[in-house]
């Protein structure tokens, strides 16, 4: 009865390759996010999805798309992998935008 | 930038003592949540306060939230080892999305 999952939960790939994750929300929420924490520990915003509509891209890289097939998941694709794409990236989702979110477990990405 | 900032970045207390940890904020919020996040894990939600509440509890957690000094405070009582973790704060601005501060890391000695 897992809320929030992502796959893989690891992910290690050479610089320059293509790379996706997975997320899928059992919860029935309509927004959902993927959010990217560096070494350091800051949480930074990538992309904030409601009903499989992009609302936000945080100036990220063109590298990064996200894909929502339906309401329940929203993949990222990274293409060209760069060594500062190494971070741990969280999918959240929440009922609205105005409430609680709900992370994953995390997906730890080592880009060599 | 929008980001809530924490106070103090680090805390060590003993087992049985209370913690407590401050975030500031710079623009009108909907809501403040806070996060727990043990070493290599995922963000666990422990509270949301509306922007028109001022004091939530649950279990050992007590939040409170000034708007007029665009700060929230997290106590966490009596303390226990198993909460050695890192505690964010999260501000919602209603624009989709979390602004998260940098985080304190708590560490509980036994």
């Amino acid at each position: 009865d897992t809320a929030v999952s992502q796959t893989p939960k690891y992910l290690v790939t050479q610089m320059g390759n293509d790379k996706s994750i997975k997320c899928e929300q059992n919860l029935g929420h309509d927004t959902m996010y993927w959010y990217k924490q560096d070494s350091k520990k800051f949480l930074k915003i990538m992309f904030s999805y409601n009903n499989k509509e992009l609302i936000i891209n945080e100036t990220v890289p063109n590298r990064f798309s996200p894909k929502s097939p339906d309401k329940a998941h929203l993949n990222l694709h990274i293409n060209s992998l760069e060594l500062g794409d190494s971070a741990v990236y969280f999918c959240a989702s929440s009922r609205t935008n105005t409430d609680t979110q709900y992370f994953g477990p995390g997906t730890r990405l080592t880009v060599l | 930038s929008q980001q809530g900032e924490e106070d103090p970045q680090a805390l060590s207390i003993q087992e049985g003592e209370n913690a407590t940890m401050n975030c500031s904020y710079k623009t009108s919020i909907n809501n403040l949540q806070w996060y727990r996040q043990n070493s290599g894990r995922g963000l666990v939600h422990l509270i949301l306060i509306r922007s028109n509440e001022r004091e939530k509890h649950s279990g050992r957690l007590r939040v409170t939230l000034d708007t007029s000094k665009k700060s929230s405070s997290l106590l966490i009582t009596a303390s226990r080892a198993a909460d050695t973790a890192s505690y964010f704060c999260a501000t919602d601005y209603n624009d989709y999305k979390l602004s998260f501060g940098a985080g304190t890391t708590v560490t509980v000695r036994a």
